[in-house]
């Protein structure tokens, strides 16, 4: 069985700074899938950024990139030039490449972006 | 595109009654869609997997009969808590995966705060 542990369950960072939150998983599939997902007081789930395993190279969408340590089975998200609006739970996840789409969510780390 | 609605939005009732909450996916057609609960400060929980036109599979210690789950189209699904009592209230999310292709497994609606007097 896979497993997500987010060891961080709060953080906080100064506005306009740099943060990186830590993931982990454990798995004995090839081929899968990491996210990173955001979810504001509002409470809606808001994709963040997505890794495939096989790629070696570490997605980045704007601010946020990912360090993607395959071997070491960790999966770090890292936030530059942090906003107030990043504030939120942030939600490692896991799915299997070829499962209906199931995802493994970790326990989530709560991120308060301070001014 | 993508957009999966989820009804009501907040829902308040009385010990006893029971809820139904559905989920729709507006723009796209889903065969799989999943049922989440979240406890405050907590991670999402799945409930259930359903898929179009057939039984839900739920996760070991989620009660079937408690929580009913109907998937009657490739763009409903229905949770129905039945005689809801104080501790089923929670914050109930549903998602959906889209038919074609996709760069993202679930999307996801926007949850369901139900609240059991």
């Amino acid at each position: 069985a896979q497993t997500v542990t987010q060891s961080q369950p709060e953080m906080s960072v100064q506005e306009a700074e740099t943060v990186t939150l830590s993931c982990t998983y454990d798995t004995s599939e090839s081929n899968y899938y990491l996210f990173w997902y955001k979810q504001p007081p509002s409470r809606q789930m808001i994709l963040v950024i997505r890794q495939e395993a096989y790629k070696q190279q570490n997605a980045t969408e704007n601010r946020f990139s990912v360090n993607f340590q395959k071997a070491a089975k960790s999966f770090s998200l890292k936030i530059s030039d942090s906003q107030l609006g990043d504030t939120a739970m942030y939600f490692c996840a896991f799915m299997k490449q070829g499962s209906q789409g199931n995802l493994i969510f970790g326990k989530g780390t709560k991120l308060s972006v301070k001014p | 595109g993508a957009v999966v609605s989820q009804h009501p939005s907040w829902v308040i009732c009385k010990s006893g009654t029971s809820v139904k909450i559905e989920c729709r996916s507006l723009d796209f057609q889903a065969t799989t869609m999943f049922w989440y609960r979240q406890f405050p400060k907590q991670s999402l929980m799945l409930m259930a997997t359903s898929n179009e036109g057939s039984k839900a599979t739920y996760e070991q210690g989620v009660e079937k009969d408690k929580f009913l789950i109907n998937h009657a189209s490739l763009t409903l699904s229905t949770l129905t808590v039945t005689s809801a009592h104080p501790e089923d209230s929670s914050f109930y999310i549903c998602s959906a995966r889209s038919l074609g292709n996709s760069n993202q497994p679930q999307h996801f609606g926007d949850g369901t705060r139900l609240s059991i007097l």
